[in-house]
């Protein structure tokens, strides 16, 4: 059975750094994309980051570009994204995210995300 | 502010048909597939819909999807009370360079 399993959610202060893991069972990181993508309280899904299975494009959405990092241990099927100068909108049920197919190929996300892990808690404040 | 337009909620009785629709643009549904994700209280996010009309694994045939330029819908027949959840639809924006998640449709059966 395909699994990601996320962990290193907590409370960090504005301007703060987390490190999030997710690791993947049952299947390979090389051949699939993963995707971040986080809730806040309430709210709606809001598609945080992407890298490819070959690990050759990486994207961040605007909210966060320049202060979050994917980065990726293929041996050990883990994915980590390094998150700089939180702020309080950061805060969210953040969910690691198998994409169908590897996301090498643009025609790759149309397949969409089938495998959610059940998330981990970020919550930013003083 | 979401990139893709969904309505709030939509309710109907049990065994009626609902259906939402999900709005873009051309960078993203003209020009890319629509998935449509589920979410059930409590609960991540499962795949519904992917490519615009294709069942995810699994997942009942009272559910069927559908795309015209820049506009797509889910539609949910037979409607039971497992089916109240909230529905998203999601599709690759080329503009963005990332995917890009409607607001989010809750679903009430009466």
């Amino acid at each position: 059975e395909k699994q990601v399993l996320e962990s290193g959610g907590g409370l960090a202060q504005p301007g703060g750094s987390l490190r999030l893991s997710c690791a993947g069972s049952g299947f390979s990181f090389m051949y699939h994309a993963i995707n971040w993508v986080r809730q806040a309280p309430g709210k709606g899904l809001e598609w945080v980051s992407i890298v490819s299975g070959d690990g050759t494009y990486i994207y961040y959405a605007d909210s966060v570009m320049g202060r979050f990092a994917i980065s990726r241990d293929v041996s050990k099927n883990t994915l980590f994204l390094h998150m700089s100068d939180l702020r309080a909108e950061d805060s969210a049920l953040y969910y690691c995210v198998k994409g169908t197919n590897s996301g090498n190929y643009k025609g790759d996300y149309d397949y969409g995300m089938d495998v959610w892990g059940q998330g981990t808690t970020v919550t930013v404040s003083s | 502010q979401s990139v893709l337009t969904q309505p709030p909620s939509v309710s109907e009785a049990p065994r009626q048909r609902v259906t939402i629709f999900c709005s873009g643009s051309d960078s993203n549904i003209g020009n890319n597939a629509v998935n449509w994700y589920q979410q059930l209280p409590g609960k991540a996010p499962k795949l519904l819909i992917y490519l615009d009309l294709l069942l995810a694994s699994g997942v009942s045939g009272r559910f069927s999807g559908s795309k015209s330029g820049t506009s797509a819908s889910l539609a949910i027949s037979g409607l039971q009370s497992e089916d109240e959840a909230d529905y998203y639809c999601a599709a690759w924006d080329d503009s963005l360079k990332g995917y890009v998640f409607g607001s989010g449709t809750k679903v009430t059966v009466l």
